[in-house]
């Protein structure tokens, strides 16, 4: 089962503006992490965030935690062609021990040069 | 390249056929984990072993799925009697292990067709 839901399932911008992409988890959790996904390729690994965590940066990217609404969000700053990609949200339980990564079902972000 | 690497990346079979990927990890990870990705799905954890030792199973890996990571480096993932429905993206990740539930670094991938 997939823990975390991202929304909206698709965006399309232009090149310059920026994309914002949300993502809903049902329990508590130690971290989330976002993932980029080029057509067919593996996943690549954005940002980690704890949940004591409230806002994380990494160059263009801006990651936000709200654990009391149990959401988070990606956002891309100044979006380029190279950006476009799906993007998914990966939660992990609180509930311990091994517990892997659960992953959403993505954002599919189009930016048109 | 000393990022995760899996063979083959494309593998076509008929239904009933036995098939084997091999995934090849970070040399200095501990752990590694299998996923299933079907279209405009995320990945779908499968398995997880920490050196060599199996740690975890999902419900998704029925009786003709088999893991295997004998020296705790490379592991191969075999599914037998191949079904339309196993039809996906294989991916393997890896991670470091020394802290848990930490960033996992994805190969990419094996797209296998059940004709």
């Amino acid at each position: 089962s997939q823990q975390g839901e991202e929304d909206p399932q698709a965006l399309s911008i232009q090149e310059g503006e920026n994309a914002t992409m949300n993502c809903s988890y049902k329990t508590s959790i130690n971290n989330l992490q976002w993932y980029r996904q080029n057509s067919g390729r593996g996943l690549v690994h954005l940002i980690l965030i704890r949940s004591n965590e409230r806002e994380k940066h990494s160059g263009r990217l801006r990651v936000t935690l709200d654990t009391s609404k149990k959401s988070s969000s990606l956002l891309i700053t100044a979006s380029r062609a190279a950006d476009t990609a799906s993007y998914f949200c990966a939660t992990d339980a609180v509930s311990g021990g091994n517990t892997p990564l659960v992953f959403g079902k993505g954002t599919r972000l189009s930016v048109i040069a | 390249d000393t990022g995760v690497s899996q063979n083959p990346r494309h593998k076509i079979t008929k239904r009933g056929q036995n098939v084997t990927f091999r995934c090849d990890p970070i040399s200095e990870h501990n752990r590694l984990y299998w996923y299933r990705q079907t279209l405009g799905q995320g990945p779908e954890f499968l398995t997880y072993f920490q050196n060599e030792a199996q740690l975890e199973k999902s419900r998704l890996l029925s009786d003709r799925f088999s893991a295997e990571r004998p020296k705790g480096s490379f592991s191969t993932l075999e599914i037998q009697r191949t079904e339309q429905g196993d039809s996906a993206m294989y991916l393997c990740a890896s991670s470091p292990g020394r802290v848990p539930r930490e960033t996992q670094y994805f190969g990419p991938g094996t797209r296998l067709l059940v004709l």
